[in-house]
């Protein structure tokens, strides 16, 4: 069965510096990757995923996510966050032969001004 | 298109009632999935659809739990009898059937069981 971990539990960043987030999973072959971001009271919004070919990823609100085969990983970036960004961000990871998916435990993201 | 709607957005009963929370999927999707978050859990999946027949229940937590799906655009989450230990964020979502396409969340049902 697959899996994720998110090392981070909570990250707090400056208005309009960088962000990274980590995630890593556990699946024995190419898995389907996912970034979600979750504002306070609501539901989840798929910020990009990733199936096959490029493995740089770019999505919605300026963020984008790399895939390495060789760490297991698929960490999200902005270059630049903005207020807005402050959330919690789930990674989550699909099989290639079921439609479940498997969710880290999220981290949270805090923006200082 | 409206996206996946949940009802009721929040619900307080009392410890040992019925509750049932509702869930439209986004037309044309026939995949529907009935997750549970809790701060202890995170996100956990309790059980998924395809063509309103139930693939895979091996989420739902005890007898206590059942979900239905009669067609393509009504799903219920029953607990009976709740316990405090239901409360949580209990959410829906949908997604087309094929290899690449991502699931739609709902806005979710906060539960609170006093």
């Amino acid at each position: 069965a697959q899996s994720v971990t998110q090392p981070d539990i909570h990250i707090t960043v400056s208005e309009g510096a960088s962000l990274e987030l980590r995630c890593n999973y556990s699946y024995g072959a190419t898995p389907y990757l996912f970034w979600y971001v979750q504002s306070p009271g609501q539901g989840l919004q798929l910020l990009l995923k990733y199936f096959s070919g490029d493995t740089l990823v770019q999505g919605i609100k300026g963020f984008e996510a790399e895939f390495k085969r060789s760490q297991s990983s698929f960490n999200l970036r902005k270059p630049s966050v903005h207020w807005s960004d402050a959330a919690e961000y789930f990674c989550a990871v699909g099989a290639r032969n079921d439609y479940k998916l498997s969710f880290g435990a999220g981290t949270t993201v805090t923006v200082r001004a | 298109d409206a996206g996946v709607i949940q009802s009721p957005r929040h619900e307080v009963t009392e410890m040992g009632q019925e509750v049932t929370l509702r869930c439209k999927p986004i037309s044309g999707h026939d995949y529907l999935f009935w997750y549970r978050q809790t701060m202890m859990r995170g996100l956990e999946l309790l059980i998924y659809f395809n063509n309103n027949v139930p693939i895979d229940d091996s989420g739902m937590p005890e007898d206590r739990f059942s979900a239905k799906m009669p067609n393509a655009s009504f799903s219920t989450l029953k607990i009976q009898p709740s316990e405090p230990r239901d409360s949580a964020v209990y959410f829906c979502a949908s997604r087309r059937g094929g290899p690449s396409y991502e699931q739609y969340f709902g806005p979710g049902t906060r539960l609170t069981v006093t």
